[in-house]
């Protein structure tokens, strides 16, 4: 079966720092995947997502990027964090078109 | 524009009773799924239902149906006999293709309140 890791589950950065938050898959090959950022109480904002490996496409301009440097990882990075990038980032993977998406269990970034 | 539009921020519902979310959305697809997530305050998202676009019945899961209007481009969810641990936000989502990649939007979300 198909699982996804997804870490930290928790995170707190001061501003300015960089980041780098983690996501794989195991159980497939090729699967399309997905960073979204949510905040609290809000819908889900899609921030990336890429169809194969070295191939990102980015959703939303900010200071935020992506990276796919294996088949079934995907990378969230920052040079440096500001405030507005605290939220709650889930990571998804779909085998192909009309598929449902499988999300992580997140990571609950916050800035200081 | 492709949009996927939850109209109901939030919803209450008694337990054991029935509640309905809306789900409106607009895809140029000729052929989709749809899809209902459900979020508990643990925040992971879990697949509820999906809805394949070219079949004429309804998606059930237990509890959980669909009323699925095509021309109307109309998804809502129904729970049927509602429990406790019901209570969370729903997302509805929808695919949409843009630059020739498709892709998933979802809703601003429902939150469900289940009140004993």
């Amino acid at each position: 079966s198909q699982t996804i890791h997804q870490w930290p589950a928790t995170l707190v950065q001061p501003v300015g720092s960089p980041l780098s938050l983690e996501c794989t898959v195991e159980g497939t090959s090729n699967p399309n995947l997905y960073w979204y950022r949510q905040a609290a109480g809000r819908g889900l904002q899609l921030l990336f997502y890429s169809v194969g490996i070295g191939q990102i496409s980015s959703e939303v301009p900010q200071n935020l990027s992506a990276s796919r440097p294996q088949d079934r990882q995907f990378i969230l990075s920052s040079k440096k964090l500001l405030l507005s990038d605290s939220g709650f980032y889930l990571c998804a993977w779909r085998r192909s078109f009309n598929q449902p998406q499988h999300f992580g269990d997140g990571t609950r970034l916050s800035i200081l | 524009a492709q949009t996927v539009t939850q109209s109901q921020p939030e919803m209450s519902v008694q337990e054991a009773e029935t509640v309905t979310l809306s789900c409106t959305y607009d895809t140029s697809e000729s052929d989709y799924y749809l899809f209902w997530y459900k979020q508990p305050p643990s925040r992971q998202m879990i697949l509820v239902i999906r809805q394949e676009a070219y079949k004429q019945q309804n998606a059930t899961e237990n509890r959980f149906s669909v009323n699925f209007q095509k021309a109307a481009k109309s998804f809502s969810l129904k729970i049927s006999d509602s429990q406790l641990g019901d209570a969370a936000m729903y997302f509805c989502a929808a695919p949409v293709t843009q630059g020739g990649s498709e892709k998933l939007v979802f809703g601003k979300g429902t939150k469900l309140t289940v009140n004993p």
